[in-house]
């Protein structure tokens, strides 16, 4: 069964430190991979997306991830986080059935706090 | 920027009481879903919708759920009657185009407490 795993609850950074959120996921065939990012009061925003290609992606607000099939991984850096980033991050793998329905699952997420 | 939306923010009710969870999806978007998050859960597929019709649904999606799009513009989400275990976060999310392809906006959810 597809699944995905965020292995750390809560991740706390100082301001200006890289940051890396770790995500695993299981699924039988070539996974679509999703990062969202969900700040309090708001929906789950679309921070990037890996369909097929280049394995290194980049998305908004200054994030890239790394899709490596061998480790089943699709890690999310940022290089200097900055206080706004803190929020709750959620991987996500998606497939489709008859080309339609979209379904998204997702992992537990991982909280960011960013110190001072 | 165009962006989905939700009422209500929060809502609180009695076991076995209908309630209704009203979303407003982007304009031109065509395809449309329910997830739902539990306190300390995962966020979990519930049940997506294209051209009038149900594409796919979950487990969770029994029927108790339903859902709905009246008009041109709101996609609701009814439970019949709820238990406790439905108390959870409630989001609706749209896309453009069908299937994984299309990225889904999400709307901030409802936060629903069954008492």
């Amino acid at each position: 069964a597809q699944s995905v795993t965020q292995p750390d609850i809560h991740i706390t950074v100082s301001e200006g430190a890289s940051l890396e959120l770790r995500c695993n996921y299981s699924y039988g065939a070539t996974p679509y991979l999703f990062w969202y990012v969900q700040s309090p009061g708001q929906g789950l925003q679309l921070l990037l997306k890996y369909f097929s290609g280049d394995t290194l992606v980049q998305g908004i607000k200054g994030f890239e991830a790394e899709f490596k099939r061998s480790q089943s991984s699709f890690n999310l850096r940022k290089p200097s986080v900055h206080w706004s980033d803190a929020a709750e991050y959620f991987c996500a793998v998606g497939y489709s059935i008859y080309n339609q329905g979209g379904k998204l699952i997702f992992g537990q997420g991982t909280e960011l706090s960013v110190k001072p | 920027e165009p962006e989905v939306t939700q009422t209500p923010s929060h809502q609180v009710t009695q076991m076995g009481q209908e309630v209704i969870l009203r979303c407003v999806p982007i304009s031109n978007h065509l395809y449309f879903y329910w997830y739902r998050q539990i306190l300390g859960q995962k966020v979990e597929f519930l049940v997506s919708f294209y051209n009038n019709e149900i594409s796919e649904k979950s487990e969770i999606f029994d029927d108790q759920f339903s859902v709905e799009r009246p008009d041109g513009s709101n996609f609701t989400l009814k439970i019949r009657s709820t238990k406790l275990e439905d108390s959870a976060m409630y989001f609706c999310a749209s896309s453009g185009g069908g299937g994984v392809l299309g990225t889904q906006y999400f709307g901030p959810g409802t936060r629903l407490l069954v008492l």
